[in-house]
């Protein structure tokens, strides 16, 4: 079946340091793939996606390009900021018949940033 | 703006009561999930609704039930809550010109059993 593996955390930068969480996936057909992070407390919000090979997605500084070829979907960021620090997931979309959208979460890497 | 409503923000309820959780969303997404988190895991789902249908995932407690009365709002009841079903409970939706799979997530109604 489909899923979604990411590299374990807590990953812990200085502020400014370069951020990458690896991120990879197992499914078939041709999903979209997503990250999403989650601030203490909070519900989960969409950083960016990316619905096709090749995509880049982009927002607030991260990007992440859809590679099918390694099978991957890695986040980085040039320059982190301490309000960066919350819980980041990696996500595909289930696109089996039933067209639930159902979402396929990683395992969550928790991202620290020290001033 | 629009967005994902989720009533209370934090629930307290006793071991055994039953508790009701609320969503209710202004995208007029017509479907609708509930998903349970712990702990800063992933979220799981529990079910969803796709316009009136409902589809249960097959792990999901008979403990669990939801109600969806119209487009806007969506409800989890928990029949009796045990200690283990306290959690983070999130609600999603997506509508069907939001991109392929896209959920919006509330903000989650934290759950804690006494």
């Amino acid at each position: 079946g489909n899923s979604v593996t990411q590299m374990e955390g807590p990953v812990t930068l200085s502020e400014e340091a370069f951020l990458t969480i690896n991120c990879t996936y197992t499914a078939t057909g041709y999903p979209s793939l997503f990250w999403y992070v989650q601030y203490p407390g909070e519900g989960l919000q969409l950083l960016l996606k990316a619905t096709k090979a090749d995509d880049k997605g982009s927002n607030k500084g991260f990007e992440a390009t859809y590679r099918k070829e390694t099978t991957s979907f890695h986040l980085e960021k040039g320059s982190v900021q301490v309000s960066d620090s919350a819980v980041y997931f990696c996500a595909l979309s289930d696109t089996g018949s039933s067209n639930t959208g159902k979402l396929i979460f990683g395992q969550g890497t928790t991202l620290q940033v020290k001033p | 703006d629009a967005m994902v409503i989720q009533n209370p923000r934090y629930q307290v309820t006793q071991f055994g009561k039953p508790v009701t959780l609320s969503c209710s969303q202004t995208l007029n997404h017509n479907v609708m999930y509930w998903y349970q988190q712990k702990s800063s895991q992933a979220p799981k789902l529990l079910f969803h609704y796709y316009d009136k249908d409902f589809n249960n995932e097959a792990d999901t407690p008979d403990n669990f039930q939801s109600r969806r009365p119209n487009t806007s709002f969506c409800f989890l009841d928990i029949r009796s809550p045990g200690l283990g079903d306290a959690a983070m409970y999130l609600c999603a939706t997506r509508g069907e010109t939001s991109g392929k799979g896209t959920q919006y997530f509330g903000p989650g109604t934290r759950l804690t059993v006494l």
